[in-house]
C-alpha cells in the first residue's frame, strides 16, 4: 500500500517551453502533497505544500507563477515549470500524506531543460 | 533558520561491517524523526522514523538512536550489504509547521566488498 506514482519520469524539452509533472496517489488519498527539488548531490528542498482544492504554499525563494501547482483531487497533483530555463534542471520529487506523519515519496522526475 | 545537518558526507565501510551514520537538528521544536535512503536516480525511501518521546528505536538491521539533549540522530546498519550502498537522510518535522520534512544533507555510504 501507499504507493505514490510520477509521471513523467524523465523530460527533456527545449528552453521557453512548459513542463508538466503529475504526482499520483494510487491507493490512498492524499489530502496533503508536497513538492521537492533536489540538485545533484544535493538535499531534497521542499517548493511548496498543497492541500487539495486549496492554493498551494511556496517556500521562500519559489517563483509560485514559475512553478504552477495543481492539487485538483485527492489523488493527483501536478506541477508545471513555466517557461523553463536551463537552471531549471533539477530532479523533481513529490509526496503525499494523508493527515499524520508519515509522507510517502514518489519515484522522481528527472527535468533536463536545453 | 532551523535546520538539520549530517557530520559527515562520505562513509565507507567494509561489507559485514557496521555503519554508523550521524545527523544534527537545531529545531528544538522537532517531534518527528524519520531516516530515508535514496538510491542514484530513484525517490527517498523510508527506513525508519522515531519519536521524541523515545530515544531508540529498532528495526530489521536498523537502529535509530534520538539524544534530545544534544539535538543528536544516529541510524545504525549492522552487517552492512553493498545494497546498502546508497545516500541516507535524516529529516525532522513537527506539528508546529503542519509536518513539513526538513531534510539533512545527506551522507554517502559505500559498502566495500
Amino acid at each position: 500500500g501507499a504507493v505514490v506514482s510520477q509521471h513523467p519520469s524523465w523530460v527533456i524539452c527545449k528552453s521557453g517551453t512548459s513542463v508538466k509533472i503529475e504526482c499520483r496517489s494510487l491507493d490512498f488519498q492524499a489530502t496533503t502533497m508536497f513538492w521537492y527539488r533536489q540538485f545533484p548531490k544535493q538535499s531534497l528542498m521542499l517548493m511548496a505544500t498543497s492541500n487539495e482544492g486549496s492554493k498551494a504554499t511556496y517556500e521562500q525563494g519559489v517563483e509560485k507563477d514559475k512553478f504552477l501547482i495543481n492539487h485538483a483531487s485527492l489523488t493527483l497533483s501536478t506541477l508545471t515549470v513555466t517557461s523553463a530555463h536551463p537552471e531549471d534542471s533539477s530532479f523533481y520529487i513529490c509526496s503525499a500524506g494523508s493527515g499524520g506523519e508519515t509522507q510517502y515519496f514518489g519515484p522522481g522526475t528527472r527535468l533536463l531543460v536545453l | 533558520g532551523e535546520s538539520v545537518g549530517l557530520h559527515l558526507p562520505t562513509l565507507s565501510v567494509q561489507e559485514g561491517d557496521n555503519s554508523i551514520i550521524n545527523c544534527a537538528y537545531s529545531n528544538s521544536a522537532s517531534d518527528y524523526f524519520i531516516w530515508y535512503k535514496q538510491e542514484s536516480g530513484k525517490g527517498p525511501q523510508f527506513i525508519i522514523d522515531i519519536r521524541s518521546n523515545m530515544d531508540k528505536r529498532q528495526g530489521q538491521r536498523v537502529t535509530v538512536l534520538l539524544n534530545k539533549t544534544v539535538k543528536h540522530l544516529s541510524l545504525q546498519i549492522a552487517a552492512t550489504q553493498p545494497g546498502d550502498s546508497a545516500v541516507y537522510f535524516c529529516a525532522e518535522s513537527n506539528r508546529g509547521s503542519a509536518r513539513q520534512l526538513t531534510f539533512g544533507s545527506g551522507t554517502q555510504l559505500t559498502v566495500l566488498p
